[in-house]
């Protein structure tokens, strides 16, 4: 079983419209949990990065949240743009002292105009 | 200030053959991460390594892979006697000196290997 599960698997809205992405994670305890995007062909870029102290964190139209005591983080993205159409992947750094990071699988989201 | 680039972009080998894939950090970076992605899977870590350093190597297979990171020069994974399993795309990344857990890494456009 993966220690960071993401749902759905894919998602196809409309442009214009919101949706919102979940990250399940059994890493305990962590120093930090992150969501990229990554493009197609291309290599993830960094949205947000939160403690596990931190609850909330924007970036524009990407919210993402975070409930430690669930071991749940969701990422909502407000009025969604073409350009959204990508992977979006959760990622938990275990604190454990070392740099081994753990990577979900992504949701792979499709922006219809 | 460029990115962090990898090259080549795409890579074609015979099994048997060796793979010699190169990262060049961001300026002023002196952190670099190898990760592998295998189709339809999530990013997964190799290694972590600092100037002439490898810090964390726990996700690199034992055999055939190994990585360094010269003081001067890209980093480079290497990868010899390749096989059909070893086809996947290869990111690196990169973060400043004063990294730590909480540093965001920059990751380059990959390497795509494929193996015949």
């Amino acid at each position: 079983k993966n220690q960071v599960e993401q749902s759905p698997q894919s998602l196809i809205i409309l442009e214009g419209k919101n949706c919102t992405l979940q990250c399940n994670y059994t890493v305990s305890p962590f120093s930090n949990l992150r969501w990229y995007k990554q493009d197609t062909g291309r290599g993830p870029v960094s949205l947000t990065i939160m403690t596990f102290s931190e609850n909330t964190k924007s970036n524009g139209r990407y919210t993402a949240t975070l409930d430690a005591d669930t071991k749940q983080s969701s990422l909502h993205i407000t009025a969604s743009q073409l350009s959204d159409s990508a992977s979006y992947i959760c990622v938990v750094i275990p604190n454990t002292g070392g740099f081994k990071t753990i990577f979900g699988a992504g949701t792979r989201l499709f922006v219809k105009a | 200030n460029a990115g962090v680039m990898q090259n080549p972009r795409h890579l074609v080998r015979r099994r048997g053959q060796e793979a010699r894939l190169r990262c060049s950090p961001m300026k002023g970076h002196s952190h670099v991460y190898w990760y592998r992605q295998l189709p339809e899977e999530g990013l997964k870590f190799m290694v972590y390594l600092q100037k002439e350093n490898i810090i964390d190597e726990s996700g690199m297979p034992k055999e055939r892979f190994s990585a360094e990171f010269p003081k001067e020069g890209p980093s480079i994974l290497r990868i010899q006697q390749v096989v059909r399993g070893d086809s996947a795309a290869y990111f690196c990344a990169s973060s400043p000196p004063k990294a730590g857990s909480q540093e965001t890494q920059y990751f380059g456009p990959g390497t795509r290997l494929l193996v015949l």
